[in-house]
């Protein structure tokens, strides 16, 4: 039950900028829950690279940074590296869950 | 270090049980929450359930309530994901990551559990 909705794909060319967007409703972003998002480079384990809607782990580049506004969350990648290319998942928490919750997970393409 | 390590990989038999692992080490870890997440073959992360070993608390993701049982112990600093009889729709990755908070992000995940159940 995915009730985070994020493209399926986004593409860029080296050194550009990617938007990825993280669609939820009123009983998860919409109520002000934080969202988080995941790296995840195939084969390895998700990788924490925004947390609480805008912050950075250290370790993190600044390429990355997330914003939110109303029911949705975006993270935004600046400077496109080959690196960057992964899938990525936005996470929150439902209160009609009651627990937390994924969206269906971006591919990056550079 | 900050890490957590998983059990290694297992292959079972429709109707088997299983205990999968996560150990904690490098932290306090009575004082941060652990995190079950399910991946299953080319497939997204999905949120199976989440346990506080200070005190056990557990909540589950309706998804997965009676069908998973997830505990710990902390003398050990260990966690726990477990099944009564494996289905072949059990096969997935399986990971265990740390939160400090359970709205917060997981900050620390481990490799992953591989868990393959068929005939």
């Amino acid at each position: 039950q995915i009730v985070l909705t994020q493209p399926p794909s986004v593409s860029g060319a080296p050194g550009q900028r990617v938007t990825i967007s993280c669609t939820g409703t009123s009983s998860n972003i919409g109520t002000g829950y934080d969202v988080h998002w995941y790296q995840q480079i195939p084969g390895a384990a998700p990788r924490l690279v925004i947390y609480d809607k805008t912050k950075r782990p250290s370790g993190v580049p600044d390429r990355f940074s997330g914003s939110r506004s109303g029911s949705s969350a975006s993270l935004t990648i600046t400077g496109l590296l080959a690196e960057d290319e992964a899938d990525y998942y936005c996470q929150s928490y439902d209160s009609g869950l009651s627990g937390s919750v994924f969206g269906g997970g971006t591919k990056v393409t550079v | 270090e900050v890490q957590l390590v998983q059990s290694r990989a297992e292959v079972k038999r429709p109707g088997e049980s299983l205990k999968i692992s996560c150990q904690g080490s490098g932290y306090t870890f009575t004082k941060y929450w652990i995190d079950w997440v399910r991946q299953m073959p080319g497939k997204g992360l999905e949120w199976m359930g989440i346990i506080y070993p200070g005190d056990s608390d557990t909540r589950y993701s309706p998804s997965f309530q009676g069908q998973v049982t997830i505990s710990v112990d902390k003398s050990i600093n260990t966690a726990y994901l477990q099944w009564n009889s494996l289905k072949a729709a059990d096969t997935a990755m399986y990971y265990c990551a740390r939160r400090d908070g359970n709205l917060n992000g997981m900050d620390v995940w481990g490799r992953g559990t591989k868990v393959i159940v068929s005939s």
